[in-house]
């Protein structure tokens, strides 16, 4: 069945500093891999999106790469502020067609310490 | 970014009780979709919704769930008779076009 694993532990690190989450995934060949930001009792916030086909996806302090060779997605928050404290979510999808669900991670908890 | 909003943010039922769930979103979109999650666990892709009909739907939408749009506008889940585990967080979510989907802030529901 597919699977998607996240830094399982909560990640702890000093404000200014690179944040750097790690998706894997098996048994699955998503079209689309997304992160999003989760704070508690909310719903998720889209973040970036990353196609098959693309190797990097920025979006100011923000950085996603994809190797679909390794099943795996690194996201990197630059320049780390306390309010970027959050649950990040990996979720990969849409596969296509009418199949547009998205499959989520656990998500990884960061702290940014000030 | 398109907006989202859900009523009630918190709904309290007995076990047994039909609850409905109800999503507004603001603008004009292609897709809706449900999920939920369970207090620490995962979210979970429940149900997606295009053109009026379903298109997807997962293994925890059995018979007891239902989806509608009855005016148009709102877009409501529907489960009929709740039991314990169905307690959890549910989420509306809207598609404009891409992958990206942006979530309403959330149903509570609590099954006592």
């Amino acid at each position: 069945s597919q699977k998607i694993e996240q830094n399982s532990e909560a990640l702890n690190i000093q404000e200014g500093k690179t944040a750097t989450l790690t998706c894997n995934y098996t048994n699955y060949s998503p079209a689309y891999l997304q992160w999003y930001r989760q704070d508690p009792g909310r719903g998720p916030v889209f973040l970036l999106l990353i196609r098959e086909n693309e190797k990097e996806k920025r979006k100011e302090r923000l950085k996603v790469t994809f190797d679909t060779t390794l099943k795996q997605s690194l996201f990197h928050i630059t320049a780390s502020q306390p309010a970027d404290s959050a649950t990040y979510l990996c979720a990969l999808g849409p596969t296509g067609g009418n199949n547009r669900k998205l499959i989520w991670g656990l998500g990884t908890s960061l702290a940014v310490n000030p | 970014e398109p907006e989202v909003t859900q009523t009630p943010s918190h709904q309290v039922t007995q076990m047994g009780q039909e609850v409905i769930l109800r999503c507004v979103p603001i603008s004009n979109h292609l897709y809706f979709y449900w999920y939920r999650q369970i207090l620490g666990q995962k979210v979970e892709f429940l149900v997606s919704f295009y053109n009026n009909e379903i298109s997807e739907k997962s293994e925890i939408f059995d018979d007891q769930f239902s989806v509608e749009r009855p005016d148009g506008s709102n877009f409501t889940l529907k489960i009929r008779s709740t039991k314990l585990e169905d307690s959890a967080m549910y989420f509306c979510a809207i598609t404009f076009f891409g992958g990206a989907q942006f979530f309403g802030p959330g149903t509570r529901l609590t099954v006592l």
